[in-house]
């Protein structure tokens, strides 16, 4: 089975800050990557998909980046909505494998 | 507009069975693959089973084999998931979701508000 490893687990940062996150996988996986966000009490949502495509009406300060087992997903600025607990998953012969999670913290 | 409602989430006991459901509407869902995901509480998300199209074609994560069955109508637009010898570890939110194989890419594109299942004597 494909392990991701999502970091950090958490992440505190100011309005208008430029927020990171990696995810790792445990064999090369190409493109087979996506970004959710989930806000308390809610669904996930998808935000990126295949890596780095920005999925229709998600706000362009959003992106990702990466291939093979290295991933990585930006918030450009961040904004006092994007509160959230945000996801890799990888998808993989008819299975898939989420990332542990990064909770997203206003500073 | 894409819904998705699922209901069927309750307290059951360790050993025992429940059937949750998810009703689907504002999409042809006979097109689509479906899937089940699930997050224990304040843990993260997990993907549980997939189903295709036409119902000939189901996948399960390792925990779940010979004790959950995924399943669907197409005539009702609902998807199902059989939990039987349920465990505390199965105790969860479930969230049915879309799953959209397109040529290169596979994404989870909608999913519903979810129905907790409660594993406890």
């Amino acid at each position: 089975d494909i392990q991701m490893t999502q970091s950090p687990s958490s992440l505190s940062a100011s309005v208008g800050d430029r927020v990171t996150i990696t995810c790792q996988a445990s064999q090369d996986i190409t493109n087979y990557l996506n970004w959710y966000q989930q806000k308390p009490g809610k669904a996930p949502k998808l935000l990126i998909y295949d890596a780095s495509n920005l999925e229709t009406g998600v706000p362009s300060r959003f992106s990702g980046s990466g291939s093979g087992t290295d991933f990585t997903f930006t918030i450009s600025s961040l904004q006092p909505e994007d509160i959230a607990t945000y996801y890799c998953q990888q998808y993989d012969n008819l299975s898939s494998t989420f990332g542990q999670g990064t909770k997203l913290e206003i500073k | 507009e894409v819904q998705l409602v699922e209901s069927g989430g309750g307290l059951v006991q360790p050993g025992g069975s429940l059937r949750v459901s998810c009703a689907a509407s504002g999409f042809t869902f006979s097109n689509y693959w479906m899937t089940w995901v699930r997050q224990a509480p304040g843990k993260g998300l997990e993907w549980v089973a997939n189903i295709k199209e036409d119902g000939s074609e189901k996948y399960y994560v390792d925990s779940v084999k010979g004790r959950f069955s995924i399943s669907r109508d197409n005539a009702q637009n609902s998807l199902y998931l059989q939990m039987n010898s349920l465990r505390a570890e199965d105790t969860a939110v479930y969230y049915c979701a879309r799953y959209a194989r397109l040529l290169w890419y596979e994404v989870f594109d909608y999913w519903g508000q979810g129905t907790l299942v409660t594993v406890s004597s």
